[in-house]
């Protein structure tokens, strides 16, 4: 089963509403998550890794104030789009290591979110 | 240059061929690589990591080139059920996420 969850899986949203986005880890403790956007048929672009407790560090290009990150607890990441145009639609996908004695440092990938902004 | 780079394809093959992938990474002091499949609208799902001396799962087999900067995949026997498209990840020294090549789509066709 899932031990990284993203919800929602689907949403559709009106220009300039703000949708929010979770990720969960389900089975173990990340402190640092990695929130991608893939447009299709286009790879995977990381936009930020998520921080608990601390700030976000955003990739180059991406605007810290239209995608607000949040990761207030060990098992919950939030990614909010704010003021979502129609050029946000996009696949979201999260993801997070986990770094628990034996785990061996896998990455597991939520099962990411489909964003359509009308 | 990009830092992942691969060959968009897409590879048409027939059903058994072997078909052969390479992603090539521009950091040399890249530390880590893997294999990643993603079936159309999901996400990617690891299929293997990529160790030095190379290292095989089945009909899959992956391998590492340091002094080229590239790493490939080989898939022996293909199945209908390989059709995907295959994602090469790069980690590099320092940083904790994973870099991906824009993948490449490969259709067994029966």
């Amino acid at each position: 089963g899932a031990v990284v969850s993203q919800h929602p899986s689907r949403v559709i949203c009106k220009s300039g509403t703000s949708v929010k986005i979770e990720c969960r880890s389900l089975d173990f403790q990340a402190t640092t998550m990695f929130w991608y956007r893939q447009f299709p048929k286009k790879s995977l672009m990381l936009m930020a890794t998520s921080n608990e407790g601390s700030k976000a560090t955003y990739e180059q290009g991406v605007e810290k104030d239209k995608f607000l990150i949040n990761h207030a607890s060990l098992t919950l990441s939030t990614l909010t789009v704010t003021s979502a145009h129609p050029e946000d639609s996009s696949f979201y996908i999260c993801s997070a290591r986990d770094l628990g004695q034996g785990a061996g440092n896998t990455i597991y990938f939520g099962e990411g979110s489909w964003l359509t902004v009308v | 240059r990009k830092e992942v780079e691969q060959d968009p394809g897409p590879f048409n093959v027939p059903e058994g061929a072997t078909v052969a992938f390479n992603c090539t990474y521009s950091n040399s002091a890249s530390q880590s690589f893997f294999w990643y499949r993603q079936d159309c609208r999901k996400e990617p799902k690891l299929l293997m990591s990529v160790y030095s001396s190379g290292n095989e799962d089945g009909r899959f087999t992956a391998q590492l080139n340091r002094a080229s900067q590239y790493i490939s995949l080989l898939i022996r026997d293909s199945k209908l059920s390989d059709s995907a498209t295959y994602l090469c990840a790069v980690k590099g020294t320092g940083r904790r996420a994973l870099t991906f090549g824009s993948g490449t789509r490969l259709q067994v066709q029966p």
